[in-house]
């Protein structure tokens, strides 16, 4: 199974900042999206990270709010913009190679904004 | 966005009982997942079924797929305390596509 790893682990953050989320990803792993898990719901795609260009965000979501980057195959980072409270979420990094079907998850990061 | 139900909502129940979860979607699919999640933690891969399966095995395990129905169902035997856990079915749909997931069953097992 690919190994998928993130930090910060959990944050506490004022509102009106930023936090950037880091994700690692073993070489197994050709597809990387990233995923919000409010408090007590399910995950909700937020985006596909695309290698050297642009991501590919779902309704509801917006680059402004969500910049994403890919600079390579491996690491992908996201960034939660200008939080408010609403914001306080799982972040969740997740990865799968093209052909294969099963996606594997990183241990998330927990988001608290005050 | 979310694919679908999954129903029930929350179940409790005894160790040893078996527990059985069901999901159900909307679009097309090439396979369906379901993943737990302990609280607080990631999510592990639990089992895989493809569209053209109906039935599959993995120790405790047995997940079920109807596709004229649209619908899914996981069910655990012999349930253990070390179950309690939210578990969450996901669609996966072309090459390339993310899972979408279901809004999960939380499962609470008491010894």
């Amino acid at each position: 199974s690919a190994v998928i790893s993130q930090k910060p682990s959990r944050d506490i953050c004022q509102r009106g900042t930023s936090l950037t989320i880091q994700c690692q990803v073993d070489s197994q792993v050709t597809m990387m999206f990233w995923y919000r898990q409010q408090p007590g719901q399910s995950l909700t795609l937020i985006a596909t990270a695309n290698q050297g260009s642009e991501a590919t965000y779902e309704s509801g979501f917006v680059i402004d709010k969500f910049p994403i980057s890919r600079p390579n195959l491996t690491f992908s980072t996201l960034t939660v913009s200008n939080m408010s409270p609403e914001d306080s979420s799982i972040y969740l990094c997740s990865g799968r190679s093209y052909y294969q079907e099963t996606q594997y998850f990183g241990p998330g990061t927990r988001l608290l904004v005050l | 966005s979310q694919q679908g139900e999954e129903d029930p909502q929350a179940l409790s129940i005894q160790e040893g009982e078996n527990a059985t979860m069901n999901c159900s979607y909307k679009t097309s699919i090439n396979n369906l997942q379901w993943y737990r999640q302990n609280s607080g933690r990631g999510l592990v891969h639990l089992i895989l079924i493809r569209s053209n399966e109906r039935e599959k095995h993995s120790g405790r395990l047995r997940v079920t797929l109807d596709t004229s129905k649209k619908s899914s169902s996981l069910l655990i035997t012999a349930s253990r305390a070390a179950d309690t856990a939210s578990y969450f079915c996901a669609t996966g749909g072309q090459a390339g596509t993310a899972l979408i997931f279901g809004k999960g069953t939380t499962l609470s097992v008491s010894s």
